[in-house]
């Protein structure tokens, strides 16, 4: 079956811009996640929902990210006035309910220049 | 603080050879382990969990060990092939309800034919 897609695969942004970043997670899997990875680390947690709500938003670094999942599949994710330092992979996972092992996507690659 | 390190960077080991990957934490305590394995430009992709009440857990050519007193995890691969070379990365799953995942930066493991 289909694994996670993300679009776009790559994005290049002026700093001050706005982008949305789309998951389109594993059919049937509930919990949806959102992390950052950047060059030479681990991803690093964004925000998790589970259904339709934001059940853990506390890894968001500030109010310029907002992520939404309205019908409970399909989820994105919205950074206001992008900074040189938003740049990076940001990369989808999903899970069924209550399970452990995550399936990520490819990842969409943001630069803010 | 909470720190999560993996031995080292990056790691060169003889085809056939055994690789041993480490992954020591503090300040943390994980209900549960977990190693992926990511390639360039993709995902990580899940390979073992491993629960705190388990010692040892195998698939196929893959050993992970857990020890919650040393608050190590070690990362086995025997007869290792180059196809094997990848970074992987240790996550921590704190199970507080939301199974996000706090990952380490990871180890860059080149099997050399």
């Amino acid at each position: 079956g289909a694994g996670v897609s993300q679009t776009p695969s790559n994005k290049v942004t002026e700093k001050g811009k706005y982008v949305e970043l789309r998951c389109d997670p594993i059919s049937g899997h509930t919990a949806l996640y959102w992390y950052r990875q950047s060059l030479g680390q681990g991803p690093e947690f964004l925000i998790y929902f589970q259904g339709t709500g934001a059940a853990d938003d506390s890894g968001l670094p500030n109010d310029r990210f907002f992520a939404v999942r309205p019908e409970g599949s399909v989820s994105t994710l919205k950074i206001q006035r992008t900074e040189r330092g938003d740049s990076a992979v940001y990369l989808c996972a999903s899970s069924l309910a209550g399970g452990h092992e995550q399936y990520f996507g490819p990842g969409t690659r943001l630069t803010v220049t | 603080s909470q720190k999560i390190e993996q031995n080292s960077e990056a790691l060169n080991i003889q085809e056939g050879k055994t690789a041993t990957l480490t992954c020591n934490y503090t300040n943390y305590s994980p209900a549960y382990l977990q190693w992926y394995r990511q390639d360039p430009g993709r995902g990580p992709v899940f390979l073992l969990l491993i629960r705190e009440n388990e010692k040892e857990k195998r698939k196929e050519r893959l050993k992970v060990t857990f020890d919650t007193t040393l608050k190590q995890s070690l990362f086995h691969i025997t007869a290792s092939q180059p196809a094997d070379s990848a970074t992987y990365l240790c996550a921590l799953d704190l199970s507080l309800g939301n199974e996000k995942l706090t990952f380490g930066t990871g180890t860059r493991l080149t099997i050399i034919p």
